[in-house]
């Protein structure tokens, strides 16, 4: 069964500080990965998945199959980046294709 | 287009009570879940449809029924509201084709059983 963990509930930075919001999965065949960003009072939403390789509002997420790992960065973080963050993993195939396997979720609070 | 939508926003209930949570879309999305959000436990998977007529169970899918007569809609059932079932519901619907997989979810809906 796949599973993604995310072992900080809380993370608190300070605005302008580098940070790291770790994510490990487990899965037995090729992952499809993801972060999910809900804001206050607002709707869940995608951040960014690994399959494109991109960084949106200044975060970026690799996916190192080695330790089976997508930990999501940012160098500066900025006030507006407090939110909840959750990874999540999708099957590729099969009859659950397309299904969604979220993380606990951790929340990030960047203090001015 | 409105996307994801849900209703009601938030819903008291007490315990053995019954009621249905609504969500549509208008994407023409083939794909459709419903999670339940807890502190400390995530976004839990109760029960997903493919397409209009057919459905499956998530991961906690006891206590919940749901039908997709439509491609639009995929109402949400509680027969026996219990406390166990104090949640945020929230309805979400992606392109079943396409390897983005992305997810649009709905507002959520704030449910307290009593």
């Amino acid at each position: 069964a796949q599973r993604v963990t995310q072992p900080e509930k809380l993370l608190s930075v300070f605005k302008g500080a580098p940070v790291e919001l770790k994510c490990n999965y487990s899965y037995s065949g090729s992952p499809e990965l993801f972060w999910y960003v809900q804001y206050s009072r607002q709707r869940l939403q995608l951040l960014l998945r690994h399959i494109s390789r991109e960084s949106i509002k200044g975060f970026t997420a690799d996916l190192n199959k080695g330790e089976t790992s997508f930990h999501l960065k940012k160098p500066f973080a900025q006030e507006e980046d407090s939110a909840m963050y959750y990874c999540a993993l999708a099957y590729a195939g099969g009859t659950s294709y397309g299904k969604l396997t979220f993380g606990q979720g951790t929340i990030l609070t960047v203090h001015p | 287009n409105a996307g994801v939508t849900q209703t009601p926003k938030f819903q008291v209930l007490k315990t053995g009570q019954s009621m249905t949570l609504q969500c549509a879309q208008d994407m023409n999305h083939e794909y459709m879940s419903w999670y339940r959000q807890d502190p400390g436990m995530g976004l839990r998977l109760i029960h997903y449809s493919v397409g209009a007529g057919i459905t499956d169970q998530g991961e906690v899918p006891n206590g919940y029924n749901v039908s997709r007569s439509t491609t639009e809609d995929f109402p949400l059932r509680l027969l026996l509201a219990a406390p166990s079932q104090t949640s945020v519901y929230f309805c979400a619907s992606r392109p079943r084709q396409g390897a983005i997989y992305e997810q649009y979810f709905g507002p959520g809906t704030r449910l307290t059983v009593t």
